[in-house]
């Protein structure tokens, strides 16, 4: 059981836009950044989003994040096939002392 | 450029103790803000955050495995190495290090990740 909640899967056509919700509570989304991993089939996990809505270099803008009260989202427009991963919200927890993961949404291009 | 690499015994015997390393480059891990993180996840599922060691041997443990795991750092080989008692066949897992970014906080660099199976 996650500390972060994740919806299990998604799906988008190419091109279209799709959002990936994550929720958590004070102790971690709600006091802290947010940060979003892709990871590719058999690959290891990629920083994608960080501090809520920062993309790192190289990251296209297609990805972008966003954060509210307890709740954070990840939307990624104009989808591609090679979009087709699994999806890691994270967040520090104040009362674990540690950082937190959701359960990981996986993302399928139709 | 920076580079992390997982290395350690691939098979382990319940309720032995799993030693892994974590070799890197690129940058110091006597940079202030800077850390390194261990991150497992089972076969077919979710990322587990182990264990966190700041560039000023601050230690962070996951509370659910506290008891069972030691996070140390040697700068000057620049290696991190994990050490897990009592494994169990739960613990079977692709085990990742991660660079803590000193400013953002993120982990923006992980290793290729080590694959250990728990079986007698």
């Amino acid at each position: 059981q996650s500390v972060l909640t994740q919806p299990p899967s998604a799906s988008g056509t190419p091109g279209q836009r799709v959002i990936i919700s994550c929720s958590g509570s004070s102790s971690n989304i709600g006091n802290n950044y947010v940060y979003w991993y892709q990871q590719l089939p058999g690959m290891a996990p990629k920083l994608l989003i960080y501090r809520n809505n920062q993309r790192p270099s190289g990251v296209p803008d297609r990805f972008s994040g966003s954060k509210s009260g307890t709740s954070a989202s990840l939307a990624i427009s104009g989808l591609r096939s090679e979009d087709e991963a699994d999806y890691y919200c994270a967040a520090w927890d104040d009362s674990l002392s540690g950082p937190v993961f959701g359960g990981g949404t996986k993302l399928t291009v139709l | 450029q920076i580079t992390l690499k997982e290395s350690g015994p691939t098979l382990v015997k319940p309720t032995q103790t799993l030693t892994l390393t974590c070799t890197f480059s690129g940058f110091s891990l006597s940079t202030s803000g800077v850390g390194v993180a261990w991150i497992r996840q089972p076969p077919g599922k979710a990322l587990e955050w182990l264990a966190l060691i700041y560039w000023d041997d601050d230690k962070r443990y996951s509370p659910s495995l506290k008891t069972r795991l030691t996070i140390t750092k040697d700068t000057s080989k620049n290696q991190v190495v994990l050490t897990m008692t009592n494994m169990g066949p739960v613990d079977t897992a692709t085990y990742y290090c991660a660079h803590r970014h000193p400013l953002h906080g993120g982990m923006d660099v992980w290793g290729q990740g080590t694959t250990v199976t728990v079986s007698s």
